[in-house]
């Protein structure tokens, strides 16, 4: 069976400092990855994925995650915290059933301390 | 862009009353769009899967005579919650796929709608 697991519940950082969000799935195959991120009362947005192509993925405001496989992980990245970041993040693999669906982690959420 | 639109985005309800939520997809056809439910400060959970044209696929645990999903078009699904009880206020949030997205399993979600049952 197809999981994700996301490890902190709530992770705080100063801005301008380094964010690692932790991404851990079970799949038995090669996996489509997502990070997406929700700001209060609104729907989410897709900081990055990976389908299979480069490990390193590069997203959107300054976000990364590397696919590693032997680790199961894909940990979100982003050199230098911005107050804007603060929100819920969320760590998806994509299922391959006969309706395509999605399996969305239990969420991480990001504090910025200024 | 790609762009998903929800309506209502807030409302109020009383308890026995019946409410409508529409998911459209702006400016692509979609011919699967995903409905979630979100409780305060949890993930997202999957409600059901509904393709256009055809009946929509529940998730275990989800009673598809109290949330009844319509798909009648390429770019509108619609959640209608069906004697609406405290217990249902959420946040329920859509997501559609692009028609022909499926290999790059890519979502695109609505801003969601905060459903509050008095």
């Amino acid at each position: 069976a197809q999981s994700v697991t996301q490890l902190d519940s709530h992770v705080s950082v100063s801005e301008g400092t380094p964010v690692l969000l932790r991404c851990n799935y079970s799949s038995s195959y090669s996996p489509s990855l997502f990070w997406y991120v929700q700001h209060p009362n609104k729907g989410l947005q897709l900081l990055l994925k990976y389908t299979s192509a480069a490990t390193l993925v590069k997203g959107i405001n300054g976000f990364e995650a590397e696919f590693k496989k032997s680790e199961t992980s894909f940990h979100l990245t982003k050199p230098s915290a911005h107050m804007s970041d603060a929100a819920e993040y969320f760590c998806v693999v994509r299922l391959k059933t006969s309706y395509d669906k999605v399996i969305f982690g239990p969420g991480t959420s990001l504090s910025v301390i200024p | 862009g790609a762009v998903v639109s929800q309506h209502p985005s807030w409302v109020i309800c009383k308890s026995g009353t019946s409410v409508k939520i529409e998911c459209r997809s702006l400016d692509f056809q979609a011919t699967t769009m995903f409905w979630y439910r979100q409780f305060p400060k949890q993930s997202l959970m999957l409600m059901a899967t509904s393709n256009e044209g055809s009946k929509a696929t529940y998730e275990q645990g989800v009673e598809k005579d109290k949330f009844l999903i319509n798909h009648a078009s390429l770019t509108l699904s619609t959640l209608t919650v069906t004697s609406a009880h405290p217990e249902d206020s959420s946040f329920y949030i859509c997501s559609a796929r692009k028609l022909g997205g499926q290999n790059t399993g890519e979502l695109f979600f609505g801003e969601g709608s905060r459903l509050t049952v008095l």
